[in-house]
């Protein structure tokens, strides 16, 4: 399959401050990206995601951006909060194909 | 709540055994998608049915089926179980045909447990 990887395997940070968290992808022919949350005993939740003819895209607390020159995809979240602790996976999918192709995951805690 | 439902939530079972996990996609979602996911490989796509046939292929075993009936909901049937099969299933399911176009929209889960 395809490696879709993350920097870091786990990230801690202090409620209030901002989360980032890494993704590298390795295929050029992919153009659709999803970020998941996947809190434990759950099932990943969809919280963004970003066609490959944009670098950036925001949502409530969160912006993903897209540098394709380097294959880099981030998830920025402002102003963390306990709630957001989870797993954090990067998704991508390969133009005129239906699989995702999943990150093995960060975890992210939240320290009040 | 993405609107995926899937039974049941826990399953234990032997070696050998033979189980089925059921997934009913959101309503109006035509594609439904199996995932499996263990600690040491992250998740990993099964197969998607989309409108009931079956659209794409990724690390399934022989072992593994899955259908996709015409009321949309799905099955995956899992046999001749082995320790290395427990895991957590997912099914996920989107609009259409997926791709490119398409989130997937994931349900709870079921913690299969071979022992």
């Amino acid at each position: 399959g395809e490696s879709v990887g993350l920097h870091l395997p786990t990230l801690s940070v202090q409620e209030g401050d901002n989360s980032i968290i890494n993704c590298a992808y390795s295929n050029s022919a992919s153009d659709y990206f999803i970020w998941y949350k996947q809190e434990s005993g759950k099932g990943p939740q969809f919280i963004i995601d970003i066609r490959s003819n944009m670098d950036k895209r925001q949502g409530q607390r969160v912006t993903v951006l897209l540098n394709k020159t380097v294959k880099h995809l981030s998830l920025q979240i402002a102003a963390t909060q306990p709630g957001d602790s989870a797993v954090y996976f990067c998704a991508e999918n390969i133009a005129g194909g239906n699989q995702f192709y999943f990150g093995t995951g960060t975890s992210l805690t939240v320290i009040p | 709540d993405s609107g995926v439902t899937q039974t049941p939530k826990h399953l234990i079972t032997a070696t050998g055994q033979r189980v089925t996990l059921r997934c009913s996609p959101r309503s109006g979602d035509l594609s439904v998608y199996w995932y499996q996911q263990s600690l040491d490989q992250g998740l990993q796509f099964l197969i998607q049915y989309y409108n009931g046939e079956e659209r794409a292929k990724g690390n399934i075993l022989e072992r593994f089926s899955a259908q996709q009936f015409p009321d949309l909901h799905s099955e995956l049937n899992l046999s001749s179980l082995e320790l290395g099969d427990s895991a957590l299933y997912f099914c996920a399911s989107s609009a259409t045909s997926g791709g490119s176009r398409e989130t997937q929209y994931f349900g709870p889960g079921t913690r299969l447990l071979v022992l």
